[in-house]
């Protein structure tokens, strides 16, 4: 069964304090995985597709990695305005849709 | 430009009310869809048109009625909803479905059954 798995649930960090968002998954064949961020009462704001293992995209103070099992999500030196849940999502290569496979989500809070 | 527009914004409704949402986007997407999202849950997907037609129904209850004219605008009729159906309603859409391409989401209408 496809499924995806985000940890942790939640995380706080102070300004300047890097981390990382952990998203596993188990798919019979990756099309694509999505990250998403989306703050409270509002719809989810694209920020990266990778397509394939080794592959990394990087956005301000966000970066994400892909290998064949997990990927992760790493926020340098972060600030308040980036606290938000981050949702992971993937595409199974089998079936012909655009159906997506949500994890729960992390919700990040950065304090100053 | 990746912006999809909704309406209401908010919607407070009778269990014996109708009532439709919004959705229009120009990106020239030709995949559009319609999530729910509960507080703290990660959005579920209910329906998905692919160049105009209904492609994927998620067993929604039949109370819930949508509506895609044209390749540009998406609709969700509500009839006789009940109290669980409020939650936050997204609409999506993505470059032709089959293909990894991301789905650009709405704002949401936040829909309360009275």
């Amino acid at each position: 069964e496809d499924q995806v798995t985000q940890s942790p649930e939640a995380l706080r960090l102070q300004e300047g304090e890097s981390s990382s968002l952990n998203c596993s998954y188990t798919v019979s064949g990756l099309r694509g995985l999505f990250w998403y961020r989306q703050d409270p009462g509002k719809g989810p704001e694209f920020l990266f597709t990778l397509y394939s293992a080794g592959e990394e995209k990087e956005k301000e103070r966000l970066k994400a990695t892909l290998t064949k099992k997990e990927s992760f999500l790493h926020i340098t030196a972060p600030k308040p305005e980036d606290s938000a849940t981050y949702l992971c999502a993937v595409q199974p290569l089998t079936g012909n849709t655009g159906k997506l496979i949500f994890g729960q989500g992390t919700t990040l809070q950065v304090k100053p | 430009d990746t912006e999809v527009t909704q309406t209401p914004k908010h919607l407070v409704m009778g269990m014996t009310n109708k009532k439709s949402l919004k959705c229009e986007q120009h990106m020239g997407h030709r995949a559009m869809y319609w999530y729910k999202q509960k507080a703290k849950k990660p959005p579920e997907l209910m329906f998905v048109y692919s160049y105009e037609k209904l492609s994927i129904n998620e067993s929604v209850p039949s109370r819930f009625s949508p509506e895609c004219p044209n390749s540009s605008l998406l609709n969700l009729h509500l009839h006789a909803l009940q109290p669980e159906d409020s939650a936050l309603y997204l609409c999506a859409s993505s470059q032709i479905w089959g293909l990894t391409y991301e789905q650009y989401f709405g704002p949401g209408t936040r829909l309360t059954v009275t």
